[in-house]
């Protein structure tokens, strides 16, 4: 079974602050996928890393893939409210998709 | 904004009873996928289409069925409800399977009481 562990489970920051939220698991991933969701939708791809090393930035959001494509990480510079929301990572290995639990941010005015 | 659309939004069901749960896209991608999210657990892959008429199961598919007639509908039933199937099922769709890494689109989900 292939585990994806985020952390922290929680986290409650006040706006512009920065933050970053971990992605890690034993198993290398063919590539991995950040997703957001806020209650009552369903998760929006946020972006997909498929290369180790890479890094991808979405405005103030900064993901990285680690080198052994084992791990991932997003930063966020500067939160803002409406960053609030849960963070969700996802792995592919084979053909099979897994996702972490998330990180649930809330950014306080 | 992808043409997903699930029915009911929200439902309420006595133990014991079927439920049929509907997912609708518009977008034509061949890959369907319906998983559950509950505290603690995460997304978890119940079943999946590649095509009308073709259906795997995933992780945690005891207790469900699907049905993909047409490309466009894919059904979740319940065959007899339990309480450990109170849960927010999400649909997904995608243009290629999982091991393309192709981005998942999800519906808003179905949140299911069974009580």
């Amino acid at each position: 079974t292939q585990l994806l562990e985020q952390s922290p489970q929680f986290l409650s920051i006040q706006e512009g602050e920065n933050l970053t939220v971990y992605c890690n698991s034993s198993s290398v991933f063919s590539s991995l996928q950040w997703y957001r969701q806020e209650p009552g939708e369903g998760p929006v791809l946020l972006v997909t890393v498929v290369t180790g090393g890479e890094v991808k930035k979405l405005k103030r959001l900064t993901f990285q893939f680690g080198d052994a494509r084992k791990d991932s990480s997003l930063h966020i510079t500067a939160a803002q409210p409406g960053d609030t929301g849960l963070y969700l990572c996802a792995g592919t290995s084979g053909s099979r998709l897994t996702f972490g639990e998330g990180t649930q941010l809330t950014v306080n005015p | 904004d992808a043409g997903i659309t699930q029915s009911p939004r929200h439902k309420v069901t006595e133990t014991g009873t079927p439920v049929t749960l509907r997912c609708h896209q518009t977008e034509n991608h061949r890959y369907m996928y319906w998983y559950r999210q509950d505290p603690g657990h995460g997304l978890r892959l119940i079943h999946y289409s590649y095509g009308v008429k073709d259906t795997d199961k995933g992780e945690v598919s005891d207790g469900y069925s699907v049905s993909r007639s047409k490309t466009e509908d894919f059904l979740l039933t319940l065959e007899s409800a339990t309480s450990s199937q109170t849960s927010v099922y999400f649909c997904a769709i995608s243009r290629a399977g999982s091991s393309s890494g192709s981005p998942l689109h999800f519906g808003n989900g179905t949140r299911l009481t069974v009580t």
